[in-house]
């Protein structure tokens, strides 16, 4: 069973600091991983998917990474704004397939000072 | 990306009594529709997989019987929390995959409160 873990549960940081939000997860059989942003009482925006076959993905200021031999997913935030202040949550497919459902870190919470 | 639609967008109900949550795909088919819960503080957790036209696969933990799911047409999915307890208050969401890129979209959630 898949297990997904983020690093760090919470980061503060000034505006415009560039960031890195850690992801790691137990089985590396996946067919993809995928990025979410959500805000307070919401649901989930997708922010980037990342194919097993790529090693990033790009999306504006973001950036993510996938080392599936590592068991690892980086989201890059370049320039950080207020506006991205939110939870940021990484998923894997429950058992690596494409159609299954995700399974989810707890996510970061991250809040921009303006 | 495709628009997941969520009904309604909370709810609050007494102890014993049933409430239904729809998730409809607003732009696409989905033959896949998945059913997660988030209690306060925590992630996401599976509740169920909501197949079109066939019985739903719930999770270990999860009570069939309680939480029915009914998945009658391509673009509407249906939670119904029966009897439900206090225990039960959290935030419901439905997503629906895009086969074509195999990006999960989700629905804006529903809150549970049970009294």
């Amino acid at each position: 069973k898949q297990e997904v873990t983020q690093i760090p549960a919470a980061l503060s940081v000034p505006e415009g600091e560039n960031l890195v939000l850690n992801c790691s997860f137990t089985d590396s059989a996946i067919y993809n991983l995928q990025w979410f942003r959500q805000d307070p009482g919401k649901g989930l925006t997708s922010l980037l998917l990342i194919q097993s076959s790529q090693r990033e993905q790009t999306s504006g200021r973001l950036n993510a990474s996938l080392d599936k031999s590592s068991g690892r997913s980086t989201l890059y935030i370049a320039a950080s704004q207020p506006g991205d202040s939110a939870t940021y949550l990484c998923a894997a497919p429950y058992s690596g397939g494409g159609a299954d459902g995700l399974t989810f870190g707890k996510g970061t919470h991250l809040i921009i000072q303006p | 990306g495709a628009v997941v639609s969520q009904h309604p967008s909370w709810v609050i109900c007494k102890s014993g009594t049933s409430v239904k949550i729809e998730c409809r795909s607003l732009d696409f088919q989905a033959t896949t529709m998945f059913w997660y819960r988030q209690f306060p503080k925590q992630s996401l957790m599976l509740m169920a997989t909501s197949n079109e036209g066939s019985k739903a696969t719930y999770e270990q933990g999860v009570e069939k019987d309680k939480f029915l799911i009914n998945h009658a047409s391509l673009t509407l999915s249906t939670l119904t929390v029966t009897s439900a307890h206090p225990e039960d208050s959290s935030f419901y969401i439905c997503s629906v995959t895009d086969r074509g890129s195999d990006t999960q979209y989700f629905g804006p959630g529903t809150r549970l409160t049970v009294l």
